[in-house]
């Protein structure tokens, strides 16, 4: 089966610039996760939705972070505007429903800002 | 709310020596702990879990973890270590309340001599 997607792979802007990036999970996995990981810390969840619902955005900072899941299938994340501290990897994960399901990650989208 | 700490930033040994990677966590409930790697580049990889029962638990590439509740520990070990498990290590504890929550700790750094 197929992993999960992410494009692009590496992405470098300027400061106060806009950036989306793009995840396409497992076949079939209701639940999907995207995670910042600053470079020497472990990722952090910044949203989680199941199926096309937000489930927790709690982490999101969301003056300048979106993200939606419209048909419940891939999802975008978008920074407007970033910021340097935004430099870090986005991973996104997906997983079947449930509390037990195991979590399968993307290689990830390593974002520079300048 | 529920965190990880894993003491060792970076741990170099021998190829074919043992090894044992250490996380510490804190939850008020029955815990669910994973182990992930993250080679370099890649996205996070499942070794093992705990959700429940016997304690000691086995995952892939001959890794292993024991729960100890009194110590709040899920240990990572591996008898003899490989050059090809030179990477990143990073525990991390999940609610089990609804969809599966991670938090990750800050993660270990695997450096292996021939």
């Amino acid at each position: 089966e197929a992993g999960v997607a992410q494009s692009p792979r590496y992405k470098i802007i300027e400061k106060r610039q806009s950036v989306a990036f793009w995840c396409n999970p497992i076949s079939g996995h209701a639940t999907l996760y995207w995670y910042q990981q600053i470079l020497g810390q472990g990722p952090k969840l910044l949203i989680q939705f199941q199926n096309n619902g937000v489930v927790d955005d709690s982490q999101l900072p969301k003056d300048r972070f979106s993200a939606e899941r419209l048909k419940g299938v891939d999802s975008t994340l978008k920074i407007q505007p970033a910021k340097l501290e935004d430099s870090a990897v986005y991973l996104c994960a997906s997983s079947r429903a449930g509390a037990s399901g195991e979590q399968f990650f993307g290689p990830g989208t390593r974002l520079t800002v300048l | 709310a529920q965190s990880v700490t894993q003491p060792d930033i970076h741990i170099t040994v021998s190829e074919g020596a043992s090894l044992e990677l250490r996380c510490n966590y804190s939850y008020g409930a029955t815990p669910y702990l994973f182990w992930y790697v993250q080679s370099p580049g890649q996205g996070l990889q499942l070794l093992l879990k705990y959700f429940s029962g016997d304690t000691l638990v086995q995952g892939i590439k001959g890794f292993e973890a024991e729960f100890k509740r009194s110590q709040s520990s899920f240990n990572l070990r591996k008898p003899s270590v490989h050059w090809s498990d030179a990477a990143e290590y990073f525990c991390a504890v999940g609610t089990i309340q609804g969809a599966q929550k991670l938090v990750f700790g800050q993660g270990t750094r695997l450096t292996i001599n021939p």
